[in-house]
């Protein structure tokens, strides 16, 4: 079945450095991906998403790229903040649009001052 | 728009117990989906429904009953409460006429003692 895998955390990281998380995929078809970012004590935000191969995804200053080659879907942002310290989970929708989503098991980024 | 709300916040149960997690949207959107998230485990599918009267399990649907009697409730009960069901349990709902987002709840926090 569809799955995803996230790189383990945490991650931690000085302000202004710069960030990658892994993420790849298996599924059949042609699946949309997304990041989705947990605040500490909220729930889920829509960080991003890719609908087909080679889209780019990007929102405040976070991108990623949907590789198919690759079945990947990494999250990069050039300068983390503060601010951006959260669980990032990278989720798959399957072709057949169900609304089901497959989450990875996330990872913690703490960035530091 | 309200969006998705979820109740109660919080709950302690005793193990035994059954108690009913309430999901609403406003969106008129077709499906509605429960997940939980538990630590190192990413958010898992435990009951969807793509439409009124129309429900189905996900990957983890045991302890766990839905039903869909209207588009904009999606109730999950859990009918005999056990300690492996304390987790944090999220509502969601989308519309295939909106593309592929999802929208989440603020979750519920459920302790089972």
């Amino acid at each position: 079945g569809d799955s995803v895998t996230q790189m383990e955390g945490p991650v931690t990281l000085s302000e202004e450095a710069f960030l990658t998380i892994n993420c790849t995929y298996t599924a059949t078809g042609y699946p949309s991906l997304f990041w989705y970012v947990q605040y500490p004590g909220e729930g889920l935000q829509l960080l991003l998403k890719a609908t087909k191969a080679d889209d780019k995804g990007s929102n405040k200053g976070f991108e990623a790229t949907y590789r198919k080659e690759t079945t990947s879907f990494h999250l990069e942002k050039g300068s983390v903040q503060v601010s951006d310290s959260a669980v990032y989970f990278c989720a798959l929708r399957g072709s057949s649009n169900t609304g089901k989503l497959i989450f990875g098991q996330g990872t913690t980024l703490q960035v530091k001052p | 728009n309200a969006g998705v709300t979820q109740t109660p916040k919080f709950q302690v149960l005793k193990t035994g117990q059954s108690m009913t997690l309430q999901c609403a949207q406003d969106m008129n959107h077709e499906y509605m989906s429960w997940y939980r998230q538990d630590p190192g485990m990413g958010l898992r599918l435990i009951h969807y429904s793509v439409g009124a009267g129309i429900t189905d399990q996900g990957e983890v649907p045991n302890g766990y009953n839905v039903s869909r009697s209207t588009t904009e409730d999606f109730p999950l009960r859990l009918l005999s409460a056990a300690p492996s069901q304390t987790s944090v349990y999220f509502c969601a709902s989308s519309s295939p006429s909106e593309g592929v987002t999802q929208y989440f709840g603020p979750g519920t926090r459920l302790l089972v003692l």
